[in-house]
This record gives C-alpha cells, sequence and structure tokens, in this order.
C-alpha cells in the first residue's frame, strides 16, 4: 500500500512550456484534491474530484487543467507555464463521506520552477 | 466564510520543554478541525482532528489539542519538546455540513526545538 504517489518530485520548466503532474492513489478513494504551496503560505486547493469522470474547480484552478478517468489517476496539466506558477504542488485522497470529517492523505509534492 | 488564524509564524522551545502553538478559527457552520505536520521536503501527515466529539482531542506522537467554542481556537500543545517535532504545523478547518470537504488552511508556524 504506497498510499498517494507523486510524480516527479523537480521540475524546471521554461515560460511557455507544458507538463503533467501525475498522481496515483492505491486506498480507493473516491475523493481527490490538488493543492499548492507558496513560500510561507498554507496550501490552496487548485481542482478537486467527487469521483471518476468529476472534477471542479477550487480557490485557484486559473493555468491548469486536470482529468479523472479512472478512481487511481488524478493528473494536473499546466499548459503554459508562468512564473506565478513556482510552488510546491501536493496532491491528496480521501474517503469522505461528505461532510468534511474524513482525514486527507497527502503525497510527497512536486517541486516545480518556472524559469 | 471559514478561515483559519495561527497566531504566531515561528515558535521556538527548547528540548523537553512544552510546546504550544495557537490556532483561532471563523466558520458559519460546526467546523471539523485538523492540525497536520509537514517535515522539510515531505508531504503533509494528520497529526488529530476534531469532528464534534470530545473536545479534548489526542493525535499522535504526544501531541494534542482543545477545541474551545467559546474562543474560536483550538491550540495544539505537547508536554515535552523532541528534536524530531521540528517541522511546519498548519492548523485546518472545513465546516462540517454535506458537500463539504474543502480544507482551509492557515499560514503555518514553524517549530524549533533547540537542543
Amino acid at each position: 500500500n504506497a498510499g498517494v504517489t507523486q510524480t516527479p518530485k523537480f521540475r524546471i520548466l521554461k515560460i511557455g512550456q507544458s507538463m503533467t503532474l501525475q498522481c496515483t492513489q492505491d486506498m480507493n478513494h473516491n475523493y481527490m484534491y490538488w493543492y499548492r504551496q507558496d513560500p510561507g503560505m498554507g496550501l490552496k486547493l487548485i481542482y478537486y474530484s467527487v469521483g471518476a469522470g468529476i472534477t471542479d474547480k477550487g480557490e485557484v484552478p486559473n493555468g491548469y487543467n486536470v482529468s479523472r478517468s479512472t478512481t487511481e489517476d488524478f493528473p494536473l496539466r499546466l499548459e503554459l507555464a508562468a512564473p506565478s506558477q513556482t510552488s510546491v504542488y501536493f496532491c491528496a485522497s480521501s474517503m469522505d463521506r461528505g461532510r468534511g470529517t474524513d482525514t486527507q492523505y497527502f503525497g510527497p509534492g512536486t517541486r516545480l520552477t518556472v524559469l | 466564510a471559514q478561515s483559519v488564524t495561527q497566531l504566531d509564524s515561528h515558535v521556538s522551545v527548547s528540548e523537553g520543554t512544552p510546546v504550544l502553538l495557537r490556532c483561532n478559527y471563523s466558520s458559519s457552520y460546526s467546523p471539523s478541525l485538523f492540525w497536520y505536520v509537514q517535515h522539510p521536503n515531505k508531504g503533509l501527515q494528520l497529526l488529530l482532528k476534531y469532528t464534534s466529539a470530545a473536545t479534548l482531542v489526542k493525535g499522535i506522537n504526544g501531541f494534542e489539542a482543545e477545541f474551545k467554542k467559546s474562543e474560536t481556537s483550538f491550540h495544539l500543545t505537547k508536554p515535552s519538546a523532541h528534536m524530531s517535532d521540528a517541522a511546519e504545523y498548519f492548523c485546518v478547518v472545513t465546516p462540517r455540513m454535506d458537500s463539504s470537504y474543502k480544507l482551509i488552511f492557515g499560514s503555518g508556524t514553524r517549530l524549533l526545538v533547540r537542543p
């Protein structure tokens, strides 16, 4: 049981490049989330998914896209990288029965730098 | 609207002395409250959570927190700090209601433990 895994661990992009951050969980969780963490700040929700085929925007979705074709995978796509997207990205999952009480399990993060 | 304020960005203690990390919250609904810990270059790990049962919540590694509705506080404590406790700590709130699963993070408190 690996929990939540993310790849890559580190990435440097040039302005305007695109990339996909991968996230996989093996806990059969329905809910998955993408967060970004800027220096000295808490995490902010980018997108979330309540199940395969269902996604929705979080607090800071601009510049990102997601898809959820399977229960296990929830990739995050950056289409035109900008310096403002330099951050650490965390994927998380939870069983969550819709009442905000379930624990979210986090991956180790992807550190992205856009130059 | 929900929000979380962590009152100290940095806390420094000596090994073996008590730890107090302060958190105040604002929530329109009965909240669930969490404390997460983040060690350097790692993902977040749940320390403890309050979900409307006992107001004094015990977590892992000797940490505990008390939910005080009258003070809108959820401070994290530990009787005796250990060097391995040095990390970033996040207080998190989510409104405990149907279809609510979005975490609102505080800005974090960095705990330094001196030998």
